[in-house]
Order: C-alpha cells, then structure tokens, then sequence
C-alpha cells in the first residue's frame, strides 16, 4: 500500500521549458511534503518543502503546489536546465513526526 | 562539514552471510534513519532513532535486519542471513532535532548491497 505514488517513472524536457512532477497521497494525516533530488551514486538531497496551511511554496526555479482535496502536489521547475537531470522524489510527514513516507520516484532527464 | 558518512559504498556477499553496514551521522544531530532504495518501492524508511534510542522499527522487513546505535556517532544495520531480495541500496540519513517539516534529514551516499 504506496501512500506516496509517483506515477510517472520518467520524464523527459527541453532546456528552458517548464518540468512539472506529480505526486498523489492517499493518508490524510500527512500535513507536510517536501520535494528532495537525487543525482547517481548520491544521496537524495532536499530540495524544497511545503506546509499544508499552503498552497504554493515557491524558491528560485523551483515551485511547488499542494492541492489538499484532490491530495496532489506538484514540482514546477521552470526555467529546466541540463543540471536539473536526476531523480525526484516527493515526501510526506505528519505534525512534528520524524517519518518519512518517500514515492518511488521520477527520472527528470533535461535535453539540450 | 563532512557530510554523513557510509561504509561500505558497495558490499558484494553470498546468500546465507551475514552484511554490517555502517553509518556516522553529521556531528551535532540527534535523529538517525535508515532507508532502503529499491526500483518498486522506492524509498522506504527502516528504522529511526532519536538520541541513540530507536523510536519506530515498523519499516524493518523481518527478523534478520536489525539495527544498532551504541552512540550519536556510529550506527550499524545488519542483515543475518542475507538473501538475493535484501539487494537494494541502503541509505542513512540524520537530521538536527528530527521534528518534521522544520528539520531537514541529511542522506549519506548510500551503500549499494548485492545479494547473490
């Protein structure tokens, strides 16, 4: 029983153009999400996060939005960049709980 | 600032042995995770610990994982007898004070264990 799903395993992008990743939870518990990346033979490392008091969390390239009664959330990056080519993993957590619930994650390949 | 540490980046072993894998935590934080990376299921979280002390072991697959934390700077996670399904990578993660959203976890570079 995934409460993370991260449906699309891939996605590939042209420079410039806008990267958008979906991620769905079933656990309505879960009132905080948070994007990390992962590049090979690394860790993942955060990336940005969001509160469900919000909507929308936005820093520099990367936004992302929480839609509370559809239970979806989505990393826009815009403009892509070549950089931006790795795994994206989404990440749910409930009040001051530790835990973790990581999705499977989604290749981000940006082509020149 | 090192970062989290792990050892061994790869582990090769035989069905039946037994795998120690090894991680230091960033100096200063109190929370210790470990996480398994497979294909299907992606990240799974293990077990954690908050001040040495594990607090959720619901992720541990069976028996024959087991986990230790004997300070705030070394943990190990063990698998006793190892098997071909256990191959996956294996990452720790350490995060300040381990309260949610504010307290961003820290991942090590992995140790890759195949199974044969």
């Amino acid at each position: 029983d995934q409460q993370v799903k991260q449906n699309s395993p891939s996605l590939s992008v042209q420079e410039g153009r806008i990267s958008i990743l979906n991620c769905d939870y079933t656990n309505s518990m879960f009132d905080y999400f948070l994007w990390y990346k992962k590049y090979p033979a690394e860790g993942p490392t955060f990336l940005i996060s969001i509160s469900s008091i919000k909507d929308k969390n936005e820093d520099g390239r990367f936004t992302v939005f929480l839609n509370k009664s559809a239970k979806h959330l989505s990393l826009h990056i815009v403009p892509s960049q070549p950089g931006d080519s790795a795994v994206y993993f989404c990440a749910a957590g409930s009040g001051t709980a530790s835990k973790l619930t990581f999705g499977t994650g989604t290749r981000l390949q940006v082509t020149l | 600032d090192a970062g989290v540490i792990q050892s061994p980046r790869h582990e090769v072993t035989e069905m039946g042995q037994e795998v120690t894998l090894r991680c230091k935590p960033i100096s200063g934080h109190n929370s210790l995770f470990w996480y398994r990376q497979t294909m299907m299921r992606g990240l799974e979280l293990l077990i954690y610990f908050n001040n040495n002390v594990p607090i959720d072991d619901s992720g541990m697959p069976e028996d024959r994982f087991s986990a230790k934390m004997p300070n705030a700077s070394f943990s190990t996670l063990k698998i006793q007898p190892s098997e071909p399904r256990d191959s996956a990578v294996y990452f720790c993660a350490s995060s300040l004070e381990g309260r949610g959203l504010t307290d961003t976890q820290y991942f090590g570079p992995g140790t890759r264990l195949t199974v044969l």
